[in-house]
């Protein structure tokens, strides 16, 4: 499987935006991005995914770059209910079948009132 | 809707038993994965079953065995507990057609003593 790097541990502030990276230099032309956010006490939750278009939802942006060899996250407006570990995972796009989630450690995100 | 619900929320254990978890997917999906996650680690993917038969395994021992029942629900045993078997167990469901996003769980925080 091709492997993410993502910054162990980010701080921001609250009401400022985000930007999570995620580098992922070995990605196939056949790898979805994928992004999953673990709260405290909780399973992880999906965020987003894209795969070489920008992408945006109610919940997060994903700018991924023209080479698709990184990424990165954008919460345009962080609230304390942000804080979490945020986790960058690629995904085979074609077929179906098996489809088990590889998860690195993940961006420990931590937001400052 | 329900969403994914596991069975039991805590448990402890000792050295060399046996364990059963639970769980139930979301309404609509037949597809169940399996993950374990250690303290201050990303989740691991341990099986996925998929139409009652396993079809995926992660690289975990033959004491770590599923099951899948015609309701979907499913079921994680591990055998010969180790002190290192303890971690959050979770568990995600998605439809059948695969390369869907995952659901998961709040987990089973298992604790082998």
């Amino acid at each position: 499987d091709a492997k993410t790097t993502q910054p162990n541990s980010m701080e921001s502030n609250e009401e400022e935006p985000v930007h999570l990276p995620c580098n992922h230099s070995t990605i196939s032309g056949t790898d979805y991005i994928h992004w999953y956010r673990q709260l405290p006490s909780q399973g992880p939750e999906y965020v987003i995914h894209g795969l070489t278009s920008n992408v945006n939802n109610r919940m997060a942006s994903l700018a991924i770059a023209e080479d698709r060899k990184s990424s990165t996250l954008i919460l345009h407006r962080a609230t304390l209910r942000d804080a979490a570990v945020y986790y960058c995972i690629l995904r085979v796009l074609l077929g179906g079948g098996a489809d088990g989630l590889t998860f690195g450690k993940g961006t420990h995100l931590i937001i400052q009132p | 809707d329900a969403g994914v619900t596991q069975s039991p929320t805590h448990l402890i254990k000792t050295r060399g038993q046996q364990v059963t978890l639970r769980c139930s997917p979301k309404s609509g999906h037949d597809t169940v994965s399996w993950y374990q996650q250690a303290l201050g680690q990303g989740p691991q993917f341990i099986f996925q079953y998929y139409e009652e038969e396993e079809r995926q395994r992660g690289n975990f021992p033959d004491r770590f065995s599923g099951h899948q029942f015609p309701n979907y629900s499913s079921e994680l045993n591990v055998n010969a507990l180790l002190l290192g078997d303890s971690a959050l167990y979770l568990c995600a469901s998605s439809p059948g057609t695969g390369r869907e996003t995952q659901y998961f769980g709040p987990g089973t925080r298992l604790l082998v003593l």
